[in-house]
Formats: C-alpha cells, sequence, structure tokens
C-alpha cells in the first residue's frame, strides 16, 4: 500500500512551547489529509481536514488556533500545536487519502507528551 | 446512536480458530466500507478496502459487507499471534469522511 510518513514519532515538550508534526505522501500525491486524535484506548477522533493549498476544516470543537494545519504542498501537512498544555498530551494521527475517493492510509502517529 | 458501533471486546481466541469481527452501521448513504488493523502505539493499517455489497478476501482475512442489513464483517481464517491487535471499522460516502468504529481489541493465544 502507499506510503505516509509521520514525524516525530515522539516528542517531549515543556508547557507553553509550540511543537510541529509533520505528514507526508510518500509515494503519491495527496490533496486532502487528515488530522486525528486517539486518546488511550479509543477510537480515533478526527481534528481537521487538511486540503492542499486551502484552509483547513476544522471539527465542532477542535480549536483552530491552537491547533494549526497547514497543507503547503502535495505531499506534505504540518500540524502545529501551539502553547501546548498537559491536556494536549494525545496520541496524534494523520492520514492521507489515494487519489480521488479512494483508500486513507494512516501515518504512524506521533505521540506528544506536555510536561 | 453511533453511526458506526463495533463490540469493543476484548476478544481471546487460540491459534489457528476463525476470528470473526462485525460492525453494524446506521447511515444508508455509506459506499466504502474498511478494515484497519492498530497496533499498541501504531497507525492503523489498511487491511480492506471494499465498495457496496459483497465480499473480498485477500490471503487469510476476508471482508463482507451487506448493505440491506448495515452489517460489516471481517473474518481472520488460521489466526496468529501476531494478529492480535485492535481492528478498526470504517466507512464513508463520496468523498466525505472515514467514521470509525470503536475498534474490537483481539488477542490470539498461543
Amino acid at each position: 500500500g502507499a506510503v505516509v510518513s509521520q514525524h516525530p514519532s515522539r516528542v517531549i515538550c515543556k508547557s507553553g512551547t509550540s511543537v510541529k508534526i509533520e505528514c507526508r505522501s510518500l509515494d503519491f500525491q495527496a490533496t486532502t489529509m487528515f488530522w486525528y486524535r486517539q486518546f488511550p484506548k479509543q477510537s480515533l477522533m478526527l481534528m481537521a481536514t487538511s486540503n492542499e493549498g486551502s484552509k483547513a476544516t476544522y471539527e465542532q470543537g477542535v480549536e483552530k488556533d491552537k491547533f494549526l494545519i497547514n497543507h503547503a504542498s502535495l505531499t506534505l501537512s504540518t500540524l502545529t500545536v501551539t502553547s501546548a498544555h498537559p491536556e494536549d498530551s494525545s496520541f496524534y494521527i494523520c492520514s492521507a487519502r489515494f487519489q480521488g475517493y479512494g483508500e486513507l492510509f494512516f501515518g504512524e502517529g506521533s505521540r506528544l507528551t506536555v510536561l | 446512536q453511533k453511526e458506526v458501533e463495533q463490540d469493543p471486546g476484548p476478544l481471546s481466541v487460540p491459534e489457528g480458530a476463525i476470528v470473526s469481527l462485525n460492525c453494524t452501521y446506521s447511515n444508508s448513504a455509506f459506499q466504502y466500507f474498511m478494515w484497519y488493523r492498530q497496533y499498541s502505539r501504531k497507525g492503523p493499517e489498511l487491511l480492506m478496502y471494499t465498495y457496496s455489497s459483497g465480499n473480498k478476501e485477500d490471503g487469510r482475512f476476508t471482508a463482507q459487507v451487506d448493505k440491506s442489513s448495515k452489517y460489516i464483517s471481517l473474518f481472520i481464517r488460521d489466526s496468529q499471534p501476531s494478529d492480535s491487535a485492535t481492528y478498526l471499522c470504517a466507512a464513508k460516502f463520496g468523498n466525505e469522511k472515514l467514521t470509525f468504529g470503536t475498534g474490537t481489541r483481539l488477542t490470539i493465544i498461543p
């Protein structure tokens, strides 16, 4: 299947700092990428839909100023958690859509720990 | 009511057994159905992708979709300890976002 790379896989930061997570589609162009958050033993919660060249669409209850999403190219989307707090600690996962209505492939996830 | 319902388990079966994982959904507009496998602390891995009703087989895995009853199934034959993971069903229509089930935690006992 198609490959989606996510970096970093783990990050620990101090409260109040900002953290950027990258999501890359390695062998295909992805006009649409998605960002999810997953709490322990729970399913994925969609945070936002990222479209190349336009503003992201955020799900209800997700603070757009807190979670900045940029999709500057067809192979890269970034999620920046601004002014991180301990409650932002979570597992963040991106996915990329392969061709039109096609399959969604997921990255390996990034575990954020805010001290 | 959630749009996609899935029994969270946990489900434990002996090695070599046939595993049956199931989901139901309420949105009749769903056209595309997927099964993902997620190991602990990893991103979901796409196992099966089907369009509309029918069966799809890939190695030891078979996905079934019955749109008349809004029922999605994944069967794993000759289960292996390496199949131990959380299995997520998902559905969508058109270009819309995926709707996930809660995931079923499966353990294959050697």
